[in-house]
């Protein structure tokens, strides 16, 4: 089993839809848990961190569920910035600086 | 954005050449990090450097050989590298290694190595 899972996708949804995306985590112990966007070709940035009672940033809901060891990440009114791939990261097992990355999930957002 | 920067952006070397990869983070952290990037598969921790200490050296061939200077500065030096190397090298730093709390890492735009 995949230490960080998530669906490839690609979810193609059209503008101002709300779209979802699921990742699973191997380690009970983890921490710290994080959505990074990474457009085509580009670096991995940070789109928020995820905190046990869920947190939002604008059109952004993340939700962190320990019993289940789940992670969401909710989008809101889709703009076609948005198109991009998005990457689960929990920390890893034996230390808190050793993050692992899901593979990411695709989205591509049409007008 | 200019908080990690990354040179080369683009880097195409033979097997036996020896070239280097550098890192700069302009946001006072204390921890840097190497990371590889092949097509198709997530990124992969290299190293890990704490105030200028080496703390993670995950099974990394010796082909490539990090080094920290000061807390600012991250090199990579790459030689007699195997055509599976060529991937997407990324650099990213953090306030420290995070202990019981989160540890937001910031990423360079990365080094993108072909090696032929």
């Amino acid at each position: 089993r995949k230490e960080v899972e998530q669906d490839p996708g690609p979810f193609n949804v059209p503008e101002g839809a709300t779209v979802a995306f699921n990742c699973t985590y191997s380690n009970s112990a983890s921490q710290s848990f994080f959505w990074y966007r990474q457009d085509c070709r580009k670096e991995p940035k940070l789109l928020m961190s995820v905190y046990s009672s869920g947190n939002e940033d604008g059109r952004f809901t993340a939700q962190l569920n320990r019993a289940s060891q789940y992670i969401s990440l909710l989008i809101r009114d889709s703009k076609l910035s948005d198109s991009a791939t998005y990457l689960c990261v929990v920390n890893g097992m034996d230390s808190s600086y050793k993050l692992i990355f899901g593979s990411g999930t695709r989205l591509l957002v049409r007008p | 954005e200019t908080g990690v920067t990354q040179t080369p952006r683009h880097l195409v070397m033979g097997m036996t050449n020896k070239k280097s990869l550098k890192c700069e983070q302009h946001l006072g952290h204390n921890a840097m990090y190497w990371y590889k990037q092949s097509a198709k598969k997530p990124l992969e921790l290299m190293f890990v450097y704490s105030l200028e200490e080496r703390v993670e050296n995950n099974s990394v061939p010796s082909r490539f050989s990090p080094e920290c200077p000061n807390s600012s500065h991250l090199f990579l030096h790459l030689h007699t590298l195997q055509p599976e190397d060529s991937a997407l090298y990324l650099c990213a730093s953090s306030q420290d290694l995070g202990g019981q709390t989160h540890n937001e890492q910031f990423f360079g735009p990365g080094t993108r190595l072909t090696v032929l």
